[in-house]
Formats: structure tokens, C-alpha cells, sequence
């Protein structure tokens, strides 16, 4: 079955500081993966997808088919980046819904 | 270019009564799909549809229905309110179905059911 795991539901840092969400999936084929963010009172929007291994507002995020993992990292946080972040998944029988994990609060702190 | 465009932006309705809730695609955009949300359960996938067809449901109650016009636009229906069904309901629109381009979401409604 299709399952998104976002381990943390809270995670806080000091501007500057490494940040690492987390995200595991669970998916029988080859999946599509997303994160999405949500700034507050913004509606939900895409923020990076692995298949295009692009670095959106210093984010990245590395597909690991080994461990299934989709973690999002950025090297220096900004207090700006404070927002909700989901882990999303898509692919096969599955075509055109997202697997939406539980989200992520990340509050970056000055 | 316009984005999703939801309306109404806030509804309340009683137990019991019915509502209907709109998404206008991206121009262009041919798969639509509904998500609720709320605090307990985060983002659950509703249906999508994609060519005025119902492609992919997901796991509610046939209180729960949807449907696609020839122009791209969606409405969904719930019929028999429960207080349950209070929630954000968030339409996205992809270009094609499983666009690895990702789907771009609207505002959303806002149901309370009292």
C-alpha cells in the first residue's frame, strides 16, 4: 500500500542552521515525489519534485530508493522559510492522486 | 495566468443540508482533483477527474460525488451534512493526469457543518 511517513510533526532551528525535513514512503513501483510547502494564510504549493533534481529557494531534495526516502534539506535556513512542508507521492495505479504525509511545521527562529 | 480559482471561499451549512462546491482549473489544465483537509486527518485524497470521467476515487462515503465539465471545471456535492464533513476542501488541476509537473492547488473552501 501507498503510505507517506513525515516523522516529525514539529521541527524548529536557528536561522543559518542546517534543516533536514524527513520523509518516507512506502510504494510498490516507481514513484513520483513531491514536497509541497504551505506559508501561513498562502495556499498550498509546489516546491520541488524529484524528478526535475532542481534546488528551489536553496531547498533539495534526493530521491533514495534504497532507504525510500524524499528528505528535504537546505544548508542555511531563513526565518522566511518558516511554513508547513508535505511529502507527496503519485505514480502508477495511482495516476493523478497524491499520497499526502502528515506534514511538517518548521519554525525558524532569529 | 490565473490559478485555481475556488468559490465560495467560506460556507456554512446545517446538518442534514447539502452543498455544492466549485474549482476552476488552470486554463489548459485537464485533470482536476479534491482533497480534504483537516487537523485529524491531514490532506485526503476525494477523486479526481480527467476528461469529464472519474478517474481515481478515494475512501469516503457516496455522500462524497464530483463531477467534470466539458471546459475543465469541477464541482463536488455532499449531500446529508454531518459535522464531520467541516473541513478545508482544496481542488488541484494538472495539465495531464500524473504530471510530473505537480499539481497546482486553489485556495480552498471552507465548509462548517453546524
Amino acid at each position: 500500500a501507498q503510505r507517506v511517513t513525515q516523522p516529525e510533526k514539529l521541527l524548529s532551528v536557528f536561522k543559518g542552521a542546517p534543516v533536514e525535513l524527513k520523509c518516507n514512503y512506502s510504494y510498490s513501483g516507481s514513484p513520483e515525489l513531491f514536497w509541497y510547502v504551505q506559508y501561513s494564510r498562502q495556499r498550498l504549493q509546489l516546491l520541488l519534485r524529484h524528478i526535475s533534481r532542481e534546488s528551489i529557494k536553496g531547498f533539495t531534495a534526493d530521491l533514495n530508493k534504497g532507504e525510500t526516502s524524499f528528505h528535504l534539506k537546505k544548508p542555511f535556513a531563513q526565518e522566511e522559510d518558516s511554513a508547513m512542508y508535505y511529502c507527496a507521492l503519485s505514480g502508477g495505479s495511482t495516476l493523478g492522486r497524491l499520497y499526502f504525509g502528515r506534514g511538517t511545521q518548521l519554525t525558524v527562529w532569529p | 495566468k490565473a490559478g485555481v480559482t475556488q468559490t465560495p471561499r467560506y460556507l456554512i451549512k446545517t446538518r442534514g443540508q447539502q452543498v455544492t462546491l466549485s474549482c476552476s482549473p488552470i486554463s489548459g489544465h485537464r485533470s482536476v482533483s479534491w482533497y480534504q483537509q483537516t487537523p485529524g486527518q491531514g490532506l485526503q485524497f476525494l477523486f479526481e477527474y480527467f476528461s469529464e470521467t472519474q478517474r481515481n476515487k478515494g475512501n469516503f462515503p457516496g455522500r462524497f460525488s464530483g463531477r467534470q465539465f466539458s471546459n475543465s471545471r469541477s464541482e463536488m456535492n455532499v449531500s446529508t451534512l454531518e459535522l464531520g464533513d467541516s473541513a478545508l476542501y482544496l481542488c488541484a488541476s494538472s495539465l495531464v493526469r500524473g504530471s510530473d509537473y505537480g499539481y497546482t492547488f486553489g485556495s480552498g473552501t471552507r465548509l462548517t457543518v453546524v
